[in-house]
C-alpha cells in the first residue's frame, strides 16, 4: 500500500506563475511532512518541512499548506522561476518509525 | 546539516560483480540510511544502518544481495552484490538531522552492462 501519493507526475508552468503539488497520506501517525528538491545528477536536498500542528509554514516563496482532516499537504512555489525546474518529492515519517515515505515525485519544468 | 560524501560518484560495472560504496559524514550520527533511487522513479529504503548492531532490511531487500557494514559513527558502506542490469540505480546515503530529518548525499550512479 502506498503511505504517500503525489500529484502531478509532471508539471509545467510559465516564469512568474504558481507551481503547486499535491500529497495525500494514510496513517494519521505521520507527524512530520518534509519535501525535497532534486536536480539532475544531484541527491534529493532538503526544501521545506512541517508538522501537524500548522496549518502553513512559509520559507521565501516556497509555502507547505497542511489539512490535518483530509489528510493532505501541498507545496506551493510562488514567482515560479526557471531555476526552480526539478523534480520534488513530499514524504512523511513519524518519531516512532524512525522511516520515510516517499511521494512518487513531482517533475517540475518552468519555462522563461 | 551534515555533509555527507559519497563514493563512488558514478560507476560502469560488469554483470555477475560487486561494488562496494562509501558513505562518510562530517559528524557523528546514530542512524545512517541506504536509499534506491531507480532512473525516473522514487526512493526506496533499503536498509537503515546502526552503529553496533546489525543493519534492518525493507522488504524485498536481503543482507546477501546488499551487505552494509557500520564500523563507526561516521562512516557506512553498501554492497552491491552479483550485479544484474535491475541493479542500475542512483544509491543515496542519508544521516539523520535535527528536527527528525534526513539529509541526503550526492548520490552513486550505478549502470550495469
Amino acid at each position: 500500500q502506498q503511505q504517500v501519493k503525489q500529484s502531478p507526475q509532471s508539471l509545467i508552468v510559465q516564469k512568474g506563475g504558481i507551481s503547486i503539488i499535491n500529497c495525500a497520506y494514510e496513517n494519521t501517525a505521520f507527524d512530520y511532512f518534509p519535501w525535497y528538491q532534486q536536480f539532475p545528477g544531484k541527491g534529493p536536498a532538503l526544501l521545506i518541512a512541517i508538522r501537524p500542528d500548522v496549518s502553513e509554514k512559509k520559507e521565501g516563496r516556497f509555502t507547505i499548506s497542511f489539512n490535518k482532516s483530509a489528510k493532505q499537504f501541498s507545496l506551493h512555489i510562488m514567482d515560479s522561476q526557471p531555476g526552480d525546474s526539478a523534480t520534488y518529492f513530499c514524504a512523511a515519517s513519524s518519531d516512532n518509525f524512525n522511516k520515510f515515505y516517499f511521494g512518487s515525485g513531482t517533475k517540475l519544468n518552468v519555462k522563461p | 546539516s551534515a555533509v555527507i560524501s559519497q563514493k563512488p560518484s558514478r560507476d560502469i560495472c560488469q554483470r555477475g560483480t560487486s561494488l562496494t560504496i562509501q558513505c562518510q559524514v562530517d559528524s557523528q550520527v546514530t542512524m545512517m540510511f541506504w536509499y534506491r533511487q531507480q532512473p525516473g522513479q522514487s526512493l526506496t529504503l533499503i536498509a537503515t544502518a546502526n552503529q553496533g548492531s546489525e543493519a534492518t532490511y525493507e522488504s524485498g531487500f536481503v543482507i546477501d544481495k546488499f551487505p552494509i557494514s557500520r564500523p563507526n559513527l561516521t562512516f557506512s558502506t553498501l554492497t552491491v552484490s552479483n550485479m544484474s542490469p535491475e541493479d542500475s540505480s542512483i544509491y543515496l546515503c542519508s544521516v539523520e538531522g535535527g528536527g527528525s530529518t534526513i539529509y541526503f548525499g550526492e548520490g552513486s550512479w550505478l549502470t550495469v552492462v
